[in-house]
């Protein structure tokens, strides 16, 4: 089965500084790899995916991730963050066959201080 | 416009009661989802619609009730919770629920206290 680890449950970050977001996958096929945002008291947001293709993926907001099949991640990062980007990040992975199901990691807190 | 909505935004129940999320999309996507969601937790499966059909069903205690009326709507049907079914309930939706590729678009959730 697929599963995702993302590394840090609270990552703090200064205003304008590199934003870096861990997760690492485990699969034994290829796999289709999200992010996704909640600020609190919302609904989940869709920042990127990857499916096949080029390995680097731009997300909105600024937001990248590059898809390293040899170190199996998907790490998360934006080069300069603002006080906007606080918010729960959740790294996802599609868990195959027909069941349609996102599996979804523990979620990162990233906070950015002024 | 790629937006689910959910009503109400937040619910208070006795555990005696019966009551009702309902969730609604206009994008024409043609499955839909239940995720329950505590607080700091990811959210997890409860049910999925697939063209107004339950495909699945992650063995949710029968006092969730879910139902398909067409492919805008999905409801959730409570009755009978307990205080630990206290959580935030999302609803997503997907173009197509068999490709993997397909980005699922969530609502804004309700949030539902059980007393």
């Amino acid at each position: 089965a697929q599963s995702v680890t993302q590394l840090g449950s609270h990552v703090s970050v200064s205003e304008g500084a590199l934003v870096l977001l861990r997760c690492n996958y485990s699969s034994s096929v290829p796999p289709y790899l999200f992010w996704y945002v909640q600020y609190p008291n919302q609904g989940l947001q869709l920042l990127l995916k990857y499916t096949t293709g080029a390995t680097l993926v731009k997300g909105i907001n600024g937001f990248e991730a590059e898809f390293k099949k040899s170190e199996t991640s998907f790490h998360l990062t934006k080069p300069s963050a603002h006080m906007s980007d606080a918010a729960e990040y959740f790294c996802a992975v599609y868990s195959g066959g027909s069941n349609y199901k996102l599996t979804f990691g523990k979620g990162t807190l990233l906070t950015v201080n002024p | 416009d790629t937006e689910v909505t959910q009503t109400p935004k937040h619910l208070v129940m006795g555990m005696t009661n019966k009551k009702s999320l309902k969730c609604e999309q206009h994008m024409g996507h043609r499955a839909m989802y239940w995720y329950k969601q505590k607080a700091k937790k990811p959210p997890e499966l409860m049910f999925v619609y697939s063209y107004e059909k339950l495909s699945i069903n992650e063995s949710v205690p029968s006092r969730f009730s879910p139902e398909c009326p067409n492919s805008s709507l999905l409801n959730l049907h409570l009755h009978a919770l307990q205080p630990e079914d206290s959580a935030l309930y999302l609803c997503a939706s997907s173009q197509v629920g068999e490709r993997p590729e397909d980005t699922q678009y969530f609502g804004p959730g309700t949030r539902l206290t059980v007393l």
